[in-house]
């Protein structure tokens, strides 16, 4: 089974604080994904990455920045957060190709103060 | 510009009850569609995916869903719900390396 894990479950932060949200995958999957659910607006695309150090902005891409050192850890990194980073972040995985399905992480419900 | 919509905040449905949750796409070409489950302070589980052949496409935990090109829809269905299907569910399409979701349908099966 593909397993999808985020560092933390739930974290809080202060307003302007650097925050580092980290997720590894062990399924050699080529693509990972970081998402924001807020309620009635779905997921949001924020980055994704098709390969080591690519990376590939999605829908709202700002305020956040995205690192891929290696293939299984995909990072999103908030260089000042804020208040309407509130939310809960979704990282997922896929191989590369047409077709194939999203695994997805726990989640992290991100609170900033 | 690209969407799927899930036109239904909340669906509610008495166990027994035949259940359908409806999700509609405007995405170009022929999109792969698939519906995802999240139940409370988890992720998203794939259930089932379209990408060609038959419309009626069958998934896990009993779930299936009909495709309908000309009306560019993507019903999930269940002949009989449980209680435990009560979760969030989330209509998606993907063309052109990219994922579009819809806004989540919240389903409750009352006993």
């Amino acid at each position: 089974d593909v397993k999808v894990t985020q560092s933390s479950r739930y974290l809080v932060k202060r307003t302007g604080e650097k925050v580092f949200l980290e997720c590894v995958q062990d399924m050699d999957h080529e693509n990972m994904f970081w998402y924001r659910q807020d309620p009635g607006l779905g997921l949001r695309l924020i980055y994704f990455s098709y390969d080591v150090k690519m990376k590939e902005k999605g829908d709202i891409p700002e305020g956040y920045s995205v690192s891929r050192e290696k293939k299984e850890r995909f990072s999103l990194i908030l260089e000042s957060a804020s208040t309407n980073q509130t939310s809960m972040y979704l990282c997922a995985s896929s191989l590369r190709g047409q077709g194939y399905e999203q695994y997805f992480g726990p989640g992290t419900r991100l609170t900033v103060t | 510009a690209q969407s799927v919509a899930q036109p239904e905040d909340q669906v509610n449905v008495a166990e027994g009850n035949p259940l359908t949750v409806k999700c509609t796409y405007s995405v170009s070409g022929n999109p792969y569609l698939f519906w995802y489950v999240q139940y409370p302070n988890r992720g998203l589980q794939f259930l089932l995916k379209y990408i060609t052949g038959d419309n009626l496409v069958k998934g896990s935990y009993g779930f299936e869903a009909e495709f309908n090109k000309s009306q560019t829809s993507f019903h999930l269905k269940k002949p009989s719900a449980l209680v435990s299907d009560s979760a969030l569910y989330f209509c998606a399409a993907y063309n052109f390396n990219k994922f579009y979701f819809g806004s989540g349908t919240k389903l409750n099966v009352k006993p």
